[in-house]
Order: structure tokens, then sequence, then C-alpha cells
């Protein structure tokens, strides 16, 4: 049960946005549509952000947006703002009643 | 809404085991929900450990699953963590976490998280 992979970083301006991949095999993201993507500010716990790929709880703001093809499920956070300055982390089933999280990436605002 | 801390010894030293505590508030741990531990090393990216249900089944991740029990307590309304044999690979800060009201296969809430420092 590996750790699925992400960019360390990720960067872009204000206003424009950023696409963060995440990528797994056939056993975790190819096989489940159960990817979720974590926000965490600095010394705070992960907030959820996206849920089954594409889905967002109440109140996260359609700005973000989940995708997934294949092995590789993708975060795009759109109209960038500093508030989105912060790392994110994708977590994927991985069968078995286990899960399986990335390494993280930090998405830097410009 | 539930709300989670956690507490527990913030060192500990080698060889020794790691005891967490996760306090419930504002839900039964008995509602029907999965109870996770997570813990993220330092600069490092998150890594599950495991869950327990209320029935208390529990699932490990298969790299610690030899050194980790999770229990539950329905009568304090609370969730535990013990990591046993500890060593500098331990070191983390240890959130527990309960899957979203939406779906069971995101963790939605969260408690702050506990700093753990394994030395001697």
């Amino acid at each position: 049960q590996s750790a699925l992979t992400q960019p360390p970083s990720a960067s872009g301006s204000p206003g424009q946005s950023v696409t963060i991949s995440c990528t797994g095999t056939s056993s975790d993201i190819g096989g489940y549509n159960y990817v979720s993507w974590y926000q965490q500010h600095p010394g705070k716990a992960p907030k959820l952000i996206i849920y089954e790929v594409s889905q967002r709880p109440s109140g996260v703001p359609d700005r973000f947006s989940g995708s997934k093809s294949g092995d590789t499920a993708s975060l795009t956070v759109s109209g960038l703002q500093a508030d989105d300055e912060a790392d994110y982390h994708c977590s994927s089933y991985a069968g078995s009643n286990h899960w399986v999280f990335g390494g993280g990436t930090k998405v830097t605002v410009l | 809404q539930v709300q989670l801390q956690e507490s527990g010894p913030g060192l500990v030293k080698p060889s020794q085991t790691l005891s967490l505590t996760c306090s419930v508030s504002g839900d039964s741990i008995s509602s029907g929900y999965y109870w996770n531990w997570v813990r993220q090393h330092p600069g490092k990216g998150l890594e599950w450990i495991g869950y327990i249900y209320q029935s208390g089944s529990t699932f490990y991740n298969p790299s610690l699953k030899s050194r980790v029990a999770i229990s539950i307590d329905t009568s304090n309304n609370l969730f535990s963590l013990k990591v046993t044999s500890v060593t500098a690979a331990d070191t983390a800060t240890y959130y527990c976490a309960r899957d979203d009201t939406n779906t069971w296969s995101a963790l939605g809430h969260w408690g702050p998280g506990t700093q753990v420092t394994v030395s001697s």
C-alpha cells in the first residue's frame, strides 16, 4: 500500500487557476470513485473540500473542483485567492477497508 | 456539530507505548460512524493509521498493523490509540477524525491534532 503521488508544490497568481494531480494505481484511485481532497493551513487540521471525486461539502466554494481519469485524480482551484495558499492532500479508498493519502502539495499564491 | 479533541503525552521514550485519547462531543460515538486516527510527520503528508466502527471492528494500515491498536469506550464517548515499541519515526502530529455526514468515504470532522515526540 504505497502513498499516492502528488507534486510537492504548485503556484498561481491571484485570479488564476491551479491544478494539482494525484496519481495512484488501479488498486486505489483507478478502482474506486472514492477520492477526497483536504486543505490544510499551517498549524491547522485538514479540512475536507472534495469527496467522491467531485462532490463539495456544504460551504466549500465552487472555485474548488475535482475530477478523475484512470489512476489520476485532479483538484482545480479557480480564481485563486490569498487564503487558498495552503497544503492540499488527496486520499483514496484502497479496498479492504484501507485508505491511502498523498504526500501533499503546497500551493503558493504569487 | 460533532467536535473531537485529542489528548495524551507529548513526549514518549523510545521502545515505550504511545497512548492517545480522542474525546467526542456533540455526537454519540455509537451513532454509526467510522472513528479514525491519522498522523502527519513533520513537514510531510498525512498517513492513515486506522479506524474503529461502533461495533468495535477495527481496520489498520498494513504498515502499522503489528504495533497499533484502536479501541472504543462508549460509556465515556471516546476512542483511543495505542502504538507500541515506538521509535523516532513515530514522532508526528496525531489527529483523530470522523467520516463526513454525507459520505463514509471521507473525513469531514477532525480534532485539532496533538504533537507527539519520541525521544529519550
